[in-house]
């Protein structure tokens, strides 16, 4: 098993451009999230599923929209991208009956 | 809304020394979790902790939760190189949806 995938590792975006940040797993996970890791404040949620086609709000979702058409994918969209955005982005799953939490590498995005 | 509170947010151990650091929540917890960044890496999950007044040993890292299930304690004895790296506790969130809230980490730094 591949785990929790992400791509890319590393990007470099200007102010307004859009992109997504693609993850994946291979685990059958029905639960995955995306998380934002700013210095000294943590994982801070920005979108959760529990499955295809259902979605929810985190903590931090302003700026952000996701989907889910498929267990395995969970691609995070950023519509127009702001310096404040500047950070690393965790994906992650988990099985429904159980509350260990796997997570991706990682994607270091930067906004100039 | 529910918080998670960890103190100290750094830690700088002498090699072979102990330490503990804290996990406070705002709400009454089902369980709690722990994870582990090292430098440069995503979270691992370590351990997770159910009843109240849990005590969980895995080698040199002693994992307690509290009798109230409102906050959660590491401690490490004889500090090694290895345990450099970010602890983070999660709990899950009140709503029905099994979010986690995450604390904002404590930093720990290993002195030879």
């Amino acid at each position: 098993n591949a785990g929790v995938t992400q791509t890319p590792k590393f990007q470099v975006l200007k102010t307004g451009q859009s992109m997504t940040l693609q993850c994946a797993q291979d685990m059958n996970h029905e639960y995955m999230s995306w998380y934002r890791q700013d210095p000294g404040m943590g994982l801070r949620l920005i979108h959760y599923s529990v499955g295809a086609g259902i979605t929810d709000q985190g903590e931090v979702p302003n700026g952000y929209n996701v989907s889910r058409s498929t267990t395995e994918d969970f691609p995070l969209r950023l519509l127009s991208a702001a310096p404040s955005q500047t950070s690393v982005y965790f994906c992650a799953s988990r099985d429904r009956g159980l509350d260990e939490q796997y997570f991706g590498p990682g994607t270091r995005l930067t906004v100039t | 809304g529910q918080q998670v509170m960890q103190i100290p947010q750094y830690q700088h151990v002498q090699e072979g020394e102990d330490f503990t650091t804290y996990c406070n929540s705002s709400t009454t917890l089902s369980n709690i979790q722990w994870y582990k960044q090292r430098p440069g890496g995503h979270p691992v999950f370590l351990i997770q902790l159910v009843k109240s007044g849990e005590v969980k040993k895995q080698k040199r890292l002693t994992f307690q939760f509290g009798e109230a299930k409102k906050n959660s304690s590491l401690h490490i004895t004889a500090t090694q190189t290895t345990d450099v790296g970010t602890y983070f506790c999660a709990g899950p969130t009140t709503d029905s949806w099994g979010k986690l809230q995450f604390g904002a980490g404590t930093q720990v730094v290993v002195t030879p």
